[in-house]
């Protein structure tokens, strides 16, 4: 069974860092693109970025560039999202999602993690 | 930058109506256009992919529509299942979201 699995839920600080995860089986985790995608409480969908695990090529929003890190290790198939120093709009909850397409950079969302909470207080 | 807009922002519908969702982009996007559905505490469920093309699994009563900056989505006959929150997304390069588009019951 193809399926993302996401690290758990986190509670943080202000200006602590964090890195959550995405772990892919029952596919090819090197030829298919993974992205991250944000929801803020009671919000909808933003589209972060996505990496290319194979060579770890990534591609961020101008919205989210700067702000967070997207990174993967393809020897233990897994996607990564991480922050240096955040803040408390970071609070929301996160999804990574793979792409639908072999190898497409540019591609809807197929197969999506259950998601991972994170809250920031100040 | 490219802007998705969904209309309605929610639309109240009954159990057996037909539903269209209306999705446009801010400057042409060709189909790469997909369509999601949202339950609460859920991740979303890709439904349509390429504007019209639906995804595997994926009830026929759902279909997509348009190309350029005008899409659609339509519910041929409303189900329980289907009331969620439906979002338009374009994916060639930035992969933007519409603001989405809560059904309710009526």
């Amino acid at each position: 069974e193809v399926q993302l699995v996401q690290s758990g839920a986190e509670v943080k600080k202000a200006g602590e860092s964090l890195k959550i995860s995405c772990k892919g089986s029952g596919y090819g985790f090197t030829t298919y693109w993974i992205g991250w995608v944000r929801q803020m409480p009671g919000k909808g969908l933003e589209w972060m970025g996505t990496i290319y695990p194979g060579d770890s090529e990534t591609r961020y929003s101008p919205s989210f560039q700067g702000q967070v890190t997207i990174s993967a290790d393809k020897s233990i198939s897994t996607a990564y999202l991480q922050w240096s120093s955040l803040k408390a709009s970071d609070t929301a909850m996160y999804y990574c999602a793979r792409h639908r397409g072999y190898g497409e950079p540019n591609d809807a969302f197929h197969i999506w993690g259950q998601g991972t909470m994170v809250t920031v207080s100040s | 930058d490219i802007q998705m807009t969904q209309s309605p922002s929610t639309l109240s519908a009954s159990v057996g109506d037909r539903v269209t969702i209306t999705c446009r982009a801010s400057q042409t996007i060709s189909r790469w256009l997909a369509w999601y559905q949202q339950k609460p505490g859920k991740g979303p469920k890709l439904l349509i992919y390429k504007a019209s093309s639906l995804e595997s699994g994926v009830p026929s009563r759902f279909s997509g529509s348009g190309s350029g900056t005008e899409f659609t989505l339509t519910i041929s006959s409303l189900q329980p299942d289907d009331f969620a929150t439906y979002y338009c997304q374009h994916y060639n390069s930035y992969g933007t979201f519409g603001q989405g588009t809560k059904v309710e019951i009526k």
